[in-house]
């Protein structure tokens, strides 16, 4: 079945910096791509996602781009803030009617 | 809007013993999604519901596990006996129309020992 690769494990980064999460996949026909934030004992949230007819979407400080040929899309997010600090997992949809297959997650952590 | 909601939000047992849990998703959200948590790892999908019909339940260990999802709305997950590998977080998550990411509810931490 469809697998997602996701690196780093880990990310640390000084406040201001900008950080960059990776995942790769292996299943052409995957064509929507969301992230998550979980902080420590929440819930996963979605902050942003991205569908395969688009290559790059912004929110503010967060942005997602998308590589189809290369199947991989990576979270970027600048500016970082202490608040940033939470596990992000990757995700993607490889087909209609299916649920999302989850990346391992990276944490990161954000110092001031 | 509310949110997904899940109950208990924390839970202990012994190893052997049964233990349920329940969900509510979203109001009007037709899919609904039991995953499994272990510390360190990403969400897996133990089952998929649309509406009161099983879509994906193909990693679901039936011999020990069982969930349904009564009049298409709230859910309930169902371990009997529990095993030690079976302390995760249980996530109920729900989406409209499966076509879009899944909110999650807050999760039921199992420990069992």
């Amino acid at each position: 079945g469809e697998n997602v690769e996701q690196h780093p494990s880990t990310l640390s980064v000084q406040e201001g910096d900008s950080a960059v999460i990776k995942c790769t996949y292996s299943d052409s026909a995957s064509n929507y791509f969301p992230w998550y934030k979980q902080e420590l004992g929440k819930r996963p949230q979605l902050i942003i996602d991205i569908r395969s007819n688009v290559g790059e979407k912004k929110d503010q400080r967060i942005a997602v781009t998308l590589n189809k040929t290369a199947k991989h899309f990576s979270l970027h997010i600048t500016e970082t803030q202490p608040e940033d600090s939470a596990v992000y997992f990757c995700a993607l949809w490889p087909r209609a009617g299916t649920a999302l297959i989850f990346g391992k997650g990276t944490t990161l952590s954000v110092s001031s | 809007e509310a949110g997904v909601a899940q109950s208990p939000r924390y839970k202990i047992i012994e190893k052997r013993q049964s233990v349920a849990f329940w969900c509510n998703p979203i109001s009007g959200h037709a899919t609904l999604y039991w995953y499994q948590q272990i510390l360190g790892q990403g969400p897996k999908l133990l089952i998929q519901f649309q509406n009161n019909g099983v879509v994906d339940d193909s990693q679901l260990p039936k011999d020990r596990f069982s969930a349904e999802r009564l009049k298409g709305v709230d859910s309930t997950l169902k371990i009997q006996p529990a095993k030690l590998e079976d302390s995760a977080v249980y996530l109920c998550a729900s989406s409209l129309d499966g076509r879009r990411g899944s909110f999650f509810g807050q999760g039921t931490r199992l420990t069992v020992v």
